[in-house]
């Protein structure tokens, strides 16, 4: 069965600064691995899918990476501002099967 | 498209009552997934259909729990009876298939759930 693990479970920074998320998986026969953000009592909103065959995706500030062989993704935010605050999950997909990690909530303080 | 619709959006309910989750994908999508997420247990994966047939049924916690998906534009996720542990936020989320499996996720707002 598929385990993802997100490290850390929760990060607190400066606006500004550039920072790293990182998402690991126990199985690397993945279709794709998708970046979603979730405030607070509300639903997740994707934010990068990155298929299997793909090193990375960006959009604007957000750059994804994906290391399938050891089962590895990062998200990087880049100059982080306030209103980046909010629980950020990767998901891989195998089949019609995803699965999620647990989080990790971000605050960026002004 | 208006995404994917989920109802209702609050449900406060006593134990032993039946609950009824509905939820309407984007046109067009052929997967759908529902997800139960606790502070405890975060998104767990309940069941998910792939053109309208139940895939895998696995994360259905108890006989309680029962889902349909009669048609490519409705699902229902029922609870029977209820009990204060079912207590949660309830997503639905529809995807592409698209031809390797390789369709975006996209969910709905969720429906909170209280059972008292």
């Amino acid at each position: 069965k598929q385990e993802v693990t997100q490290i850390p479970a929760a990060l607190s920074v400066p606006e500004g600064e550039n920072l790293v998320l990182n998402c690991s998986f126990t199985d690397s026969a993945i279709y794709n691995l998708q970046w979603f953000r979730q405030d607070p009592g509300k639903g997740l909103t994707s934010l990068l899918l990155i298929q299997s065959s793909q090193r990375e995706q960006t959009s604007g500030r957000l750059n994804a990476s994906l290391d399938k062989s050891s089962g590895r993704s990062t998200l990087y935010i880049a100059a982080s501002q306030p209103g980046d605050s909010a629980t950020y999950l990767c998901a891989v997909r195998r089949n019609n099967d995803m699965r999620f990690g647990a989080g990790t909530r971000l605050t960026v303080k002004p | 498209d208006a995404g994917v619709i989920q109802s209702p959006r609050h449900e406060v309910t006593e134990m032993g009552q039946e609950v009824t989750l509905r939820c309407k994908p984007i046109s067009g999508h052929n997967s759908l997934f529902w997800y139960r997420q606790t502070m405890m247990r975060g998104l767990e994966l309940l069941i998910y259909f792939n053109n309208n047939v139940p895939i895998d049924d696995s994360g259905m916690p108890e006989d309680r729990f029962s889902a349909k998906m009669p048609n490519a534009s409705f699902s229902t996720l029922k609870i029977q009876p209820s009990e204060p542990r079912d207590s949660a936020v309830y997503f639905c989320a529809s995807s592409p298939q698209g031809a390797v499996n390789t369709g975006e996720l996209f969910f709905g707002e969720g429906s909170r759930l209280t059972v008292l």
